[in-house]
């Protein structure tokens, strides 16, 4: 699986916009960009996932570069329980073999601080 | 909402004791993985089953830990015997046919 990179902290005003950013310039054609979020003491939680499009939902939006080397998350309304841990990783697909080779490997994460 | 459940929340145990821990996934999902988190650290994948078999077990410490998915429901993640290397949050996930993973709680583990 390709590599990320991802800062280690932000901070964020409560009610900006929280923008992630995540390198992943060794990503092959056929890995997907996943985000997961881990706040304190819970399990992470799925928030958004794409290929080479844009991609929206009620929780972000995912934005990935014509090149696909990079991405960034948007959290549009920061608010103080987005508090957490904001993993980026890129997978394969889950299609194929049950899905065998969609593997999530977490590595440290941002952790976004938003500030009241 | 369905939820994975596990159980112990948080286990204390001495080294070179057994330990046990217990998933139960969100109904119909027949993927489920293990993860072991340390702290200041991602998860790290353990083992990963579809229904009763593994597929993945890999970063597995096959020595002390072993795992289980005999009826392709619940699960249980054990360790024998337990070193203090192994104090981490234990993570169960489980999923259906899209990509999203869904965790439990976890486990938290002290070994002293």
């Amino acid at each position: 699986d390709a590599k990320t990179t991802q800062p280690t902290s932000m901070d964020c005003a409560e009610g900006r916009a929280a923008n992630l950013p995540c390198n992943h310039s060794t990503i092959s054609g056929n890995e997907y960009v996943y985000w997961y979020r881990q706040i304190h003491s819970q399990g992470p939680q799925y928030i958004i996932h794409g290929l080479k499009n844009n991609e929206t939902n009620e929780m972000a939006s995912l934005i990935i570069t014509e090149d696909r080397k990079s991405s960034t998350l948007i959290l549009p309304h920061a608010t103080l329980r987005d508090t957490a841990v904001y993993y980026c990783i890129v997978s394969l697909s889950t299609r194929g073999s049950g899905g065998s080779n969609y593997k999530l490997t977490f590595g440290k994460g941002t952790l976004l601080t938003v500030n009241p | 909402e369905a939820e994975v459940a596990q159980s112990p929340r948080y286990k204390i145990t001495e080294k070179s004791q057994a330990v046990a821990f217990w998933c139960d996934p969100i109904s119909g999902h027949a993927t489920l993985y293990w993860y072991r988190q340390i702290l200041g650290q991602g998860p790290e994948l353990l083992v990963q089953f579809q229904d009763e078999s593994v597929v993945d077990d890999s970063q597995l410490p096959k020595d002390r830990f072993s795992a289980e998915r005999l009826k392709g429901v619940d699960s249980t993640l054990k360790i024998q015997p337990a070193e203090l290397g192994d104090s981490a949050m234990y993570l169960c996930a489980s999923r259906a046919g899209g990509s999203e993973q869904y965790f439990g709680p976890g486990t938290r583990l002290t070994v002293t």
